[in-house]
């Protein structure tokens, strides 16, 4: 597509369910990158992937938290048991590849969990 | 580790007043230094950025950072305020020398332009 796409835009869920947020990049780009950003903390950078492999899950906040890209295209990032915490704009970058190219953001999946 | 620090969540200026949004960096190595806008309810967008080149860097609509090493410092100007400006920035360091992606990022500076 023309840009990095993201589904859904607005998530309502009840605490204790699992979510799935979709991130669908830029044809092309070999990056992908997941950011958390919440109110007051700016963005937290949460996991990339090189193609289909990622590197350092370091940045994922719990093993609550899982993400996977298949094809080298469409990464699913994956909540379970869903806490208030987790309330936040999910937002999904791509790039050409990790050592080059702008970021090139999608418009963030807003996940509200009551 | 690389780190970045936005200093002032908050900045109000007149239309047609200098910007100035301030950052400051930590990096283990020779750092790459971005600046992001993101306008209401939509993604970040790249305004400028610095990859060891010139250290006076002009990004989009009018806006322009110099890198100063001595002073750590990234620090984002803009001669004249416009009210289309008014939007949250975010300054970013990269993680990987060499790189453009795998960003940390400061907690943003909001923008507000008075009429």
């Amino acid at each position: 597509g023309a840009g990095v796409s993201q589904s859904p835009s607005n998530k309502v869920t009840e605490k204790g369910k699992d979510v799935e947020l979709r991130c669908d990049p830029i044809s092309g780009h070999t990056a992908l990158y997941w950011y958390r950003q919440s109110l007051g903390q700016g963005l937290e950078f949460l996991i990339y992937f090189q193609g289909n492999s990622a590197p350092d899950k370091s940045g994922l906040p719990s093993d609550r938290f899982s993400a996977e890209r298949t094809g080298g295209s469409v990464s699913t990032l994956t909540i379970q048991r869903t806490q208030q915490e987790d309330s936040a704009v999910y937002l999904c970058a791509s790039s050409v590849h990790i050592r080059g190219g702008e970021l090139f953001f999608g418009e963030g999946s807003r996940l509200t969990v009551l | 580790a690389q780190s970045v620090t936005q200093l002032g969540s908050h900045v109000s200026v007149s239309e047609g007043a200098l910007v100035l949004l301030r950052c400051n960096y930590s990096s283990s190595v020779p750092p790459y230094l971005f600046w992001y806008v993101q306008y209401p309810n939509q993604g970040l967008q790249l305004l400028l950025k610095y990859t060891s080149a010139a250290t006076l860097v002009k990004g989009i609509n009018g806006f322009e950072a110099e890198f100063k090493k001595s002073e750590t410092s990234f620090h984002l100007t803009k001669p004249s305020a416009h009210m289309s400006d008014a939007a949250e920035y975010f300054c970013a360091v990269s993680q990987i020398r060499g790189s453009q992606g795998n960003l940390i990022f400061g907690k943003g500076t909001k923008l507000s332009v008075k009429p």
